[in-house]
């Protein structure tokens, strides 16, 4: 089975920088992604990693390291906007579906 | 191109009552999902199709049951409501990224 863990809570201003990791547990692996939800809303895909190392969409970036079981959610440049659920998910070996963390809520101040 | 879509958006049973949580997409995707959230749990899988004409139990199946009618739908089926089953529901698909899914507005369901 697999399982991941992510803090529940990270609390940011407006224009800094914030960083949500996720450990997983998994057996096989083919990659982490992120999701982004917000309040009342479904969730939206954000990044895959498939091979470590970074990977940058705008002011999102992804970060995997297969060898640490471990990776990373970058944001930077923080909008009120980006006040939302953020969820790493994996898929395992074989056919399988994706597994999702419990989810970190990103609250952005002014 | 309305991606996915599922009705209702709100439910209120009693415990006991049977409904049907419709789902389809227009993406000719052939993977399809059901997944339910809980607060503090994320998103759990209750059941899956990897293609038209199969589907798989997920981590949390147990009081659901589930129909691949053809490639653009699948419902979610609760036939005995328990209070248990209050959750938000969210149906998914995706094509030929399996990590990237596509989801649904979501069904809030209540049972009382």
């Amino acid at each position: 089975g697999q399982s991941l863990e992510q803090p529940s809570e990270v609390t940011a201003v407006e224009g800094a920088i914030v960083q949500i990791n996720c450990t997983y547990q998994t057996s096989g692996f083919y990659g982490l992604s992120w999701y982004q939800q917000h309040d009342g809303g479904a969730p939206t895909f954000l990044s895959y990693n498939g091979l470590d190392g970074l990977e940058e969409t705008g002011r999102f970036s992804s970060f995997l390291s297969r060898s640490d079981s471990y990776g990373y959610l970058l944001l930077q440049e923080l909008q009120m906007k980006d006040s939302a659920s953020y969820f790493c998910a994996v898929r395992g070996g074989g056919y399988s579906t994706l597994t999702f963390g419990k989810g970190t809520m990103l609250l952005v101040s002014p | 191109n309305a991606g996915v879509t599922q009705t209702p958006k709100f439910q209120v049973l009693k415990t006991g009552q049977s409904m049907t949580l419709q789902c389809a997409q227009d993406m000719n995707h052939n993977s399809m999902y059901w997944y339910r959230q809980d607060p503090g749990m994320g998103l759990r899988l209750i059941y899956y199709s990897a293609s038209e004409g199969t589907t798989d139990k997920g981590e949390v199946p147990n009081g659901y049951n589930v129909s691949r009618l053809n490639k653009r739908e699948f419902s979610l089926r609760l036939e005995s409501a328990a209070p248990s089953q209050t959750s938000v529901y969210f149906c998914a698909s995706n094509g030929q990224i399996n990590e990237k899914l596509f989801f649904g507005s979501g069904t809030q369901l209540s049972v009382l």
